[in-house]
């Protein structure tokens, strides 16, 4: 079974420009999270899908950041514009449902690396 | 809000020495458990996971962890580690009924040849 495929690995931008990861989840993973992991820190969520609605978005910084997952599947997170402390991994990670009680693990993809200079 | 605490940096461990990486939560409910492992520019890979029944609970490459419902902990523990354990370790908790997963700062685990 094919993982989680993140693209690009690394970026490295400065302040002010644009840049978006794209993400496939592994197939049948109805659930798609982007997470953003800090030097240091643990993964914070971002956003969280499930097919191509927006469950919880409460801690995207909704004025630079966006994210979309047209048709359900792939996945795109947008930052524009970028700021210094942007600086960080961004992970996508997806779920199979298993029921109501969310009990499932996540599988995540290898990360793109963001350096805004 | 669920969160985690994993109040050591580092843990470094001989080769063949028990290894102990320690983790405390809080939720307001019942807590679904998880731990993940990270090897240097990779993504996290699941470990094991403690959703109900017995405490102790069995997953990937030997690690094991118990959960202590009075404590409020999960420690992830393996007998005897390997150098090719050194990796950062997440702990994470996703209270019941509430779908975010919130992670712990992480820990390094050294293994020492």
């Amino acid at each position: 079974e094919a993982g989680v495929a993140q693209s690009p690995r690394y970026k490295i931008i400065e302040k002010r420009q644009s840049v978006a990861f794209w993400c496939n989840p592994i197939s049948g993973h109805a659930t798609l999270y982007w997470y953003q992991q800090i030097l240091g820190q643990g993964p914070k969520l971002l956003i969280q899908f499930q097919n191509n609605g927006v469950v919880d978005d409460s801690q995207l910084p909704k004025d630079r950041f966006s994210a979309e997952r047209l048709k359900g599947v792939d996945s795109t997170l947008k930052i524009q514009p970028a700021k210094l402390e942007d600086s960080a991994v961004y992970l996508c990670a997806s779920r199979r449902i298993q029921g109501a009680q969310n009990t499932g693990e996540l599988f995540f993809g290898e990360g793109s690396r963001l350096t805004v200079l | 809000a669920q969160s985690v605490a994993q109040p050591e940096d580092q843990v470094n461990v001989a080769e063949g020495n028990p290894l102990t990486v320690k983790c405390t939560y809080s939720v307001s409910g019942n807590p679904y458990l998880f731990w993940y492992v990270q090897y240097p520019n990779r993504g996290l890979q699941f470990l094991l996971k403690y959703i109900t029944g017995d405490n102790l609970v069995k997953g990937s490459y030997g690690f094991e962890a118990e959960f202590n419902k009075s404590q409020t902990s999960f420690h992830l523990k393996k007998p005897s580690a390997l150098v090719s354990d050194s990796a950062l370790y997440f702990c994470a908790v996703r209270d019941y009924g509430n779908n975010r997963l919130a992670f712990g700062k992480g820990n390094q685990v050294v293994v020492i040849p």
